[in-house]
């Protein structure tokens, strides 16, 4: 199984960097997923990580590294619309096929 | 088209009644996958099917039943529900087979048991 943690809840300020970080535990690695989700809405697929390294995407840029079993998301130049959870999920084998589980989650909390 | 649709939105059901949420996706994928999601939580897995054959049943209790009828569609019935089963359910969907990569998720069903 895997064991994935997180924070619980972030704050930043508009127009900072944020970085969240995730660690994890599983008896077999098929890759590392970050979504966000908005309060009431579905998780949204940000970025995904299988090697060692950092992954961009404009605004978002995401880090793993395997020996360590450690992931991070960074977020750049904030804003307000960026509040909301970001979980990281995990793929390992389970029953034969390769699955996501997700953290608890990390509630991220822009001001102004 | 990179949308998984689900519906109803919302669902208000009593304790004595059936009823079933649908879940379609149109982007080839082959692994689909029903999740729960209670407030502030992480979501959670109930069932994946790959290549339109139940893989994974994570001890859901039998009043949840997944259906998948084709490589598009997946349903879940309810019936006999209880209070606590009021939740977010997500329907996910991905490639499936050795080139899985990131899942994609439906709207959700809101669902409450009265």
């Amino acid at each position: 199984g895997q064991n994935i943690d997180q924070p619980t809840e972030m704050t930043a300020t508009e127009g900072a960097i944020v970085q969240i970080n995730c660690t994890y535990q599983t008896s077999g690695f098929n890759g590392l997923f970050w979504y966000q989700q908005h309060a009431g809405e579905a998780p949204t697929f940000l970025s995904y990580n299988v090697l060692d390294g950092l992954e961009e995407k404009g605004r978002f840029s995401s880090f793993l590294s395997r020996s360590k079993g450690y992931s991070y998301l960074l977020l750049k130049e904030l804003q307000m619309k960026d509040s909301a959870s970001y979980l990281c999920a995990v793929r390992g084998p389970s029953g034969g096929s390769y699955i996501p589980t997700f953290g608890r989650g990390t509630s991220l909390i822009v001001h102004p | 088209d990179t949308e998984v649709t689900q519906t109803p939105k919302h669902l208000v059901m009593g304790m004595t009644n059936k009823k079933s949420l649908k879940c379609e996706q149109h982007m080839g994928h082959r692994a689909m996958y029903w999740y729960k999601q209670k407030a502030k939580k992480p979501p959670e897995l109930m069932f994946v099917y790959s290549y339109e054959k139940l893989s994974i049943n994570e001890s859901v209790p039998s009043r949840f039943s997944p259906e998948c009828p084709n490589s598009s569609l997946l349903n879940l019935h309810l019936h006999a529900l209880q209070p606590e089963d009021s939740a977010l359910y997500l329907c996910a969907s991905s490639q499936g087979g050795p080139s899985n990569t990131e899942a994609f998720f439906g709207q959700g069903t809101r669902l409450t048991v009265v």
